[in-house]
């Protein structure tokens, strides 16, 4: 079973839309979460950490469950903009650091 | 600006060469990781590294070398051994082992 699964998608919705990714991981031990983001051709760019308590930025939204062992990505009211590969990214603090992603999810906002 | 820079920005290389790729971060972070990314596929990891002088394979390391001499240098060399390195590469870091990482621009490297 790999470390992190995603949904790869695609996601296609117009703009205005809410939109939500979720990505399961595999080890209990997992401590720290993240969400990426990653353009064409570009390298990823960190969107946001995810806490226990949940955080929200914007119209971004990110959940941890850790008793079913998954994270959630919801974005509100979505623009062109938010066009984008999104990355969920796990770190198991066995492996010492060792940063786990999933293979993304892709998500176009259409006019 | 503090950051971590990638060079070149795209390489090509003849079958059988070896080749450096080179990545520097002034950003005083201890952890560096290499990843490769092929089109339509998510990161994989070729090694990583916590500290200098110290390093460790990731997933897919065959055919990769690389050295930890310097806290801000980690490059990776891509040997005529790795038989598939047309590929998209990543190199990454973070304050900790295990921190959000930060991504250089990468190097796009084919094999003509």
């Amino acid at each position: 079973r790999k470390e992190v699964e995603q949904d790869p998608g695609p996601f296609n919705v117009p703009e205005g839309a809410t939109v939500a990714f979720n990505c399961t991981y595999s080890n209990s031990a997992s401590q720290s979460f993240f969400w990426y983001r990653q353009d064409c051709r570009k390298e990823p760019k960190l969107l946001m950490s995810v806490y226990s308590s949940g955080n929200e930025d914007g119209r971004f939204t990110a959940q941890l469950n850790r008793a079913s062992q998954y994270i959630s990505l919801l974005i509100r009211d979505s623009k062109l903009s938010d066009s984008a590969t999104y990355l969920c990214v796990v770190v198991r603090g066995s492996t010492l650091g060792r940063l786990y992603f999933g293979r993304g999810t892709q998500l176009t906002v259409w006019p | 600006d503090g950051g971590i820079t990638q060079s070149p920005k795209y390489l090509f290389r003849k079958e059988g060469q070896n080749v450096t790729l080179s990545c520097e971060q002034n950003l005083n972070h201890d952890a560096m990781y290499w990843y490769r990314q092929d089109p339509g596929q998510g990161l994989r990891l070729i090694y990583y590294s916590q500290i200098v002088n110290d390093f460790q394979k990731g997933d897919i390391a065959e055919g990769y070398s690389v050295s930890r001499e310097k806290k801000e240098s980690f490059p990776l060399t891509v040997t005529s051994a790795q038989k598939n390195p047309t590929a998209f590469y990543l190199c990454a870091s973070s304050i900790t082992s295990g921190g959000e990482a930060f991504f250089g621009q990468g190097t796009r490297l084919t094999v003509v």
